[in-house]
Formats: C-alpha cells, sequence, structure tokens
C-alpha cells in the first residue's frame, strides 16, 4: 500500500522569508500524482499545488513550487515570500491507481511577524 | 461552477446515539465521492468512497456505515456512537481526482460526550 510522509510535524518561518515543508511516499507505480493541500484554521481543505509523476518539470503557482524527485519518492513544498496567511496545515498527497488519496500527517507552518 | 455542501458544521452527540452527516454536490453528475476523518492534530483516515449509487467502498471496519441514495448525495451513519468517533469529518468529490484532486467540504467537528 502507498504511504505518504512528512516528517516535520511543524515548522515556523519569518515573513517574507522562504520555507519548504518535506514530504515523501511510498510506491510501486508509475504513474501517479502528488498534491499539496493547506488547511487553515478554517479547516477547509484548499488544494495549494499538483504534479504529475509523469512530468520532470516541477509544478509551481505563484508563490509555491515543488521539488519532484521521482526516483527519491520526495515531494516537497517551497513557499516564497512567505506571508502570514500561509500559516495552516499542509497536507502532502498521493494519487495513484486506487480511486482514493493518501494523505501525510500534516506539517504545521507558522508564519512569524 | 461545483459546489459541495456538508452538514452540519458543528454536532455534539451522547454515547450510545445515532448519526447522519449528509453532503451533497451540485453541478456536476457521477462524481466521486469520499469521507475523510480527521483526527485531532492529524492527518486525513480514509473512511467511504463512492464511484456511484449504492456502490460504497469501506476502508476501515468501525461502527460507521455510508451510503449514496443518489447521484449528489452521500451520507455517514452510525447506528451507536462511540466516545473515539469524535473528530472532524470532510466530505470531498471529485471527477477525475488523478487530474483535478479533491474539493472538500467544509467539515463537520462532531464530539461525542
Amino acid at each position: 500500500a502507498q504511504t505518504v510522509t512528512q516528517s516535520q510535524p511543524e515548522m515556523s518561518v519569518q515573513e517574507a522569508e522562504t520555507v519548504t515543508l518535506s514530504c515523501t511516499y511510498d510506491t510501486s507505480e508509475s504513474d501517479y500524482y502528488l498534491f499539496w493541500y493547506k488547511q487553515p484554521p478554517s479547516r477547509q481543505m484548499i488544494l495549494v499545488i499538483r504534479q504529475e509523476a509523469y512530468k520532470q518539470q516541477n509544478a509551481t503557482e505563484n508563490r509555491f513550487s515543488v521539488n519532484f524527485q521521482k526516483a527519491a519518492k520526495s515531494f516537497s513544498l517551497k513557499i516564497s515570500d512567505s506571508q502570514l496567511g500561509d500559516a495552516a496545515m499542509y497536507f502532502c498527497a498521493y494519487r495513484g491507481g486506487n480511486n482514493d488519496m493518501r494523505f501525510g500527517a500534516g506539517t504545521r507552518l507558522t508564519v512569524k511577524p | 461552477s461545483q459546489t459541495i455542501h456538508q452538514w452540519p458544521a458543528t454536532l455534539v452527540q451522547p454515547v450510545g446515539s445515532p448519526l447522519s452527516l449528509e453532503c451533497t454536490v451540485e453541478g456536476t453528475s457521477n462524481p466521486n465521492l469520499y469521507w475523510y476523518r480527521q483526527a485531532a492534530g492529524r492527518g486525513l483516515q480514509l473512511l467511504f468512497y463512492s464511484v456511484g449509487i449504492g456502490q460504497i467502498s469501506s476502508e476501515v471496519p468501525q461502527n460507521l456505515s455510508a451510503s449514496r441514495p443518489q447521484d449528489r448525495q452521500f451520507i455517514l451513519s452510525s447506528k451507536k456512537l462511540l466516545l473515539s468517533d469524535s473528530g472532524f469529518y470532510l466530505c470531498a468529490w471529485s471527477y477525475d481526482v488523478r487530474v483535478y484532486g479533491y474539493t472538500f467540504g467544509s467539515g463537520t467537528r462532531l464530539t461525542v460526550v
């Protein structure tokens, strides 16, 4: 079964600085999708960015970008120019051939003014 | 545009009482529907998913059940709640989860007392 591991329960970053959240996964599949979700205090889950495994180019969405290392099964999220509104729980997720998505345990990001 | 509705937002129930959480999706047809549970400070655990009316797949055996009486309606139920059922329940839908990921409802915070 596929597993997703987020080894950083908590991270903090100074406002306007850059932070990287780590995620690794375990799979034997070759075709899959990876996602990062943000869960602010409102608890609403918000899709931040996604990456197709067959694409070598790293996905970017404004201040958010990923470092996808398929061989290493690593999928980190980089947040540039951090803002106070970025404070949230961030979940890494994997979607392969099954009809569901597997989530990591999450990383709580604190942004210091 | 597609929207997902989940209710109630908050629920406090005594041990042994029944449970019914409802989720509906608008603006799409034949969506894949999911129920997740998030324990305090932890990741998301898939409970059930459905790819069509009357089609329910269970991930974790427990005293919860799910039903899909209509194409865009997904219900999470229990006949007798346990203390361990407390948590945050999220409904999600996807047309093609591999491409678009999930769209989540706003969640239900369930406290069993």
